[in-house]
């Protein structure tokens, strides 16, 4: 079945510092979704990408999906204690019917 | 308002009981997921529901039970037979198809067998 990936699982940054989580499918996949959950809370939706290649930004966030549609990543610039959480990707197959979460990278900030 | 709720927040079994917990959307999702949470770790997925009355077992479907008899509810039931049940349960909703088709997620249950 698919199986999604994401590295690192743990990341500890001073404030200020840069931030980047990897996500690979063993698949390829319909699109690509990234999620944020706060300590204690549950995953809320970040962004969605569908198209090989394709970045997009939300303020300090950058995401990208690969040209092969199988990796993705999420780039933090200048994290904030704001930032801390565990980020997931999830991928959603090409049938368009399975989401597959991947195991989480928790982002820690040092003020 | 339009959302996904579970209940209840917190939950407490004694070892050998059966204990269900809720999930109910008025999205109009058609699929339906349960994840399993354990402290510092990932989502592992328990049981998905793509359409009423059929569900497919996760990664880690052994011990927990699930039925779909309304496309609003997906209840979780976690048997005598899950041995390590404490743990945080997350339910989910999507859209099958389409854009967005992005999860929505419940507050969450926290089960602790006492």
């Amino acid at each position: 079945g698919q199986q999604v990936m994401q590295i690192p699982q743990y990341q500890h940054v001073q404030e200020g510092e840069d931030f980047t989580t990897y996500c690979n499918s063993s698949t390829t996949l319909s699109n690509i979704q990234w999620y944020k959950q706060r300590p204690g809370g549950h995953p809320v939706f970040l962004i969605q990408l569908v198209k090989s290649g394709e970045v997009k930004k939300q303020k300090r966030l950058t995401f990208q999906f690969g040209e092969a549609k199988k990796n993705s990543s999420l780039h933090i610039t200048a994290t904030q204690t704001t930032d801390v959480g565990t980020y997931f990707c999830a991928g959603v197959n090409n049938a368009g019917n399975m989401l597959t979460f991947g195991g989480g990278t928790r982002l820690m900030v040092k003020p | 308002d339009g959302g996904i709720t579970q209940s209840p927040k917190y939950l407490f079994r004694k070892e050998g009981q059966n204990v269900t917990l809720s999930c109910e959307q008025n999205l109009n999702h058609d699929a339906m997921y349960w994840y399993r949470q354990d402290p510092g770790q990932g989502l592992r997925l328990i049981y998905y529901s793509q359409i009423v009355n059929d569900f497919q077992k996760g990664d880690i479907a052994e011990g927990y039970s699930v039925s779909r008899e309304k496309k609003e509810s997906f209840p979780l039931t976690v048997t005598s037979a899950q041995k390590n049940p404490t743990a945080f349960y997350l339910c989910a909703s999507s859209l099958l198809l389409g854009v967005p088709t992005e999860a929505f997620f419940g507050q969450g249950t926290r089960l602790t067998v006492v």
